[in-house]
């Protein structure tokens, strides 16, 4: 039982134009959103994050959007460029009784085509 | 500051043997993770510590062990290695405190044969 989706494994895209990575997820209790990069035989590196009081973050080229009720979060890269082609992970994390916990979807793989 | 150090970056070991993968964060992190990441899947938590002396199974623990008995370390032992363990084993920190982000390791690359 996934609770966070990425429903799409994988995406190209022309580099210049927008490429937009979902993520879906079940658990209400869920309240902070985060995209992670990552490359071959790397570790994942952080990229953004969005609390969930919150409906759209923005970094640079890259802008997060949370729609609470649908549970649905997009990232938006524009433009996008060569070297943003990886796999990105959408992680989304809920407090309990010992602290902080990451659950992550599957991952879709974005190749930017020059 | 070298973040999350994990060693050894691969390794192959034979059906029963055991070993212990290492991971050391420089960050002062309360929180540390291990994850393992099988092929097309995501990340899935196998135990976690929220401070020294502090551990709790996470998604997959099964055959698995931790121990943290410095804020620095968190050691992953696996015992009696079976061909269902070969995967890529993450080591995550992250600072104490909601809404943060954790911070990964390089990963180490584990086939059992």
């Amino acid at each position: 039982d996934q609770q966070v989706k990425q429903n799409s494994p994988s995406l190209s895209v022309q580099e210049g134009r927008i490429s937009i990575l979902n993520c879906d997820y079940t658990n209400s209790m869920f309240d902070y959103f985060l995209w992670y990069k990552k490359y071959p035989a790397e570790g994942p590196t952080f990229l953004i994050s969005i609390s969930s009081i919150k409906d759209k973050n923005e970094d640079g080229r890259f802008t997060v959007f949370l729609n609470k009720s649908a549970k649905h979060l997009s990232l938006h890269i524009v433009p996008s460029q060569p070297g943003d082609s990886a796999v990105y992970f959408c992680a989304a994390s809920a407090w309990d009784n010992y602290g902080q916990n990451f659950v992550f979807g599957p991952g879709t793989r974005l190749s930017v085509l020059p | 500051n070298a973040g999350v150090t994990q060693t050894p970056k691969f390794r192959i070991l034979k059906i029963g043997q055991s070993m212990t993968l290492q991971c050391t964060q420089d960050m002062n992190h309360n929180y540390m993770y291990w994850y393992r990441q099988d092929p097309g899947m995501g990340l899935k938590l196998i135990y976690y510590s929220v401070g020294a002396g502090i551990t709790d199974k996470g998604e997959v623990p099964n055959g698995y062990n931790v121990s943290r008995s410095t804020t620095e370390d968190f050691p992953l032992r696996l015992e009696l290695a079976a061909p269902s363990q070969t995967s890529v084993y993450f080591c995550a920190s992250s600072y104490k405190g909601r809404g943060t982000e954790a911070f990964f390791g390089q990963g180490t690359r584990l086939t059992v044969v």
